[in-house]
Order: C-alpha cells, then sequence, then structure tokens
C-alpha cells in the first residue's frame, strides 16, 4: 500500500510566480490536511478536505493561499504571487475518513522563493 | 490557548541512555496527544500516541507520561540509538469531527554512539 504521495518535492519560485504543490493520499484515504513548517518550527494546520470540499480552511492565508481536492486526482495547495516569506515545507497527511485520529504523512514539498 | 509548549529543543544522550522530551498544554479540550518522528527530509511519522483517560503508554522502548493536572505529557525513550536521531513532535488535537492537530516546536534528538 503506498504512502501519502507529493510532488514535486523541490519547488524553486521567483518572486510573484505562481507554485502548484501535489498530494495524493494513500490508497482508501478521502481525507487531506495540509500542513507548513517554517524553518527550526513545528507543523501549522493550514486546511482539511474532503473529496470537492473543504472542511475547515482557518489555518490558510486569507490572500493568495488556495486548496482543492477534486473528486478525480491529487488534492492541490495553491499559493499565487509567491513572496519570500512563503519558503517553508509544506506537508499533507490523509486519513481513511472523520473519527479516525492517525494522520499519514507525505515526505513534504519544500518550496523556495527566490 | 492553541498552543503546545515543547522542550527542551536539542537534545544530546549517549547511547544506552534515557531521552526525555517535555511538552506542556493550556486547553484542557484536548484529548488526543501524539508523538511524531521526523528524519531529515522526510514528513512526520507517528509514533506513539495517547488519551487523557490513561497516565501511561508503552509501546517498545517509547513510553508516553501523562499528567492531566498539571497538563503536561512526555516521550521517554530507553536505551537511546543512534538509529532514534532524529526530530520529535510532540501534538494535540480535539476532534471538532476531524482531528486538528496543534504541534509543539520540535525536539532535535542526537545519539551519540
Amino acid at each position: 500500500n503506498a504512502g501519502v504521495m507529493q510532488n514535486p518535492r523541490h519547488l524553486v519560485r521567483r518572486r510573484g510566480q505562481e507554485a502548484r504543490l501535489r498530494c495524493s493520499p494513500m490508497k482508501g484515504h478521502s481525507h487531506v490536511y495540509w500542513y507548513r513548517q517554517l524553518p527550526e518550527e513545528g507543523l501549522k494546520f493550514m486546511v482539511y478536505l474532503q473529496k470537492e470540499n473543504i472542511i475547515d480552511e482557518s489555518g490558510m492565508p486569507k490572500e493568495r493561499f488556495s486548496a482543492e481536492f477534486p473528486k478525480e486526482g491529487p488534492s492541490i495547495l495553491r499559493i499565487q504571487q509567491v513572496v519570500r516569506g512563503d519558503s517553508a515545507a509544506y506537508f499533507c497527511a490523509s486519513s481513511p475518513g472523520t473519527g479516525t485520529e492517525t494522520q499519514y504523512f507525505g515526505p513534504g514539498t519544500r518550496l523556495l522563493v527566490l | 490557548q492553541q498552543q503546545v509548549k515543547q522542550s527542551p529543543q536539542s537534545l544530546i544522550v549517549q547511547k544506552g541512555g534515557i531521552s526525555i522530551i517535555n511538552c506542556a498544554y493550556e486547553n484542557t479540550a484536548f484529548d488526543y496527544f501524539p508523538w511524531y518522528q521526523q528524519f531529515p527530509g522526510k514528513g512526520p511519522a507517528l509514533l506513539i500516541a495517547i488519551r487523557p483517560d490513561v497516565s501511561e503508554k508503552k509501546e517498545g522502548r517509547f513510553t508516553i507520561s501523562f499528567n492531566k493536572s498539571a497538563k503536561q505529557f512526555s516521550l521517554h525513550i530507553m536505551d537511546s540509538q543512534p538509529g532514534d536521531s532524529a526530530t520529535y513532535f510532540c501534538a494535540a488535537s480535539l476532534d471538532t469531527g476531524f482531528q486538528k492537530l496543534v504541534f509543539g516546536t520540535g525536539t532535535r534528538l542526537l545519539v551519540s554512539p
């Protein structure tokens, strides 16, 4: 059973460009979470999605950030007009469903904004 | 009130020794306390977790001690090995229909041979 997959693993963008991060949950998992990890800090919750629905986006910055989890395909975290402060590791996690607390994390995407 | 405070920031332990990492929380509504292990370049992996209705949980060399009245919990790694060298994160969450994990800032553990 393949684990959570994220791509790209590393992404370099210049200020003002767009970053698209993709996450494929574990087989059989329909719930996806995105976290951001700044250097030397813990992970911070960003958003929780189920298929075609955003359930909780309380950790998402109000501007430039958006997330989706379509019926088919991976979950996408999109950052428009990136700034240097967006440089971080972005982790996706998945779980089978509500009430199952274990979240399984992917290897992360390390975004560097020049 | 949503914070989880973790200490120490870094820890060096000799092989065979006991590694102890501590966390404290404020929100008494938290009902799930996992510990994650993260190796460089990898995502966090669940190590062990506890709920507040028990005071201790042991899995192999890893033990969580939980003090509900003090709002503290700790991870003990017995017989620490060089392969345990990693960053450890405590976390807490409350079940609001899903587990919104609040992470500590991490402890970088180095086990010297």
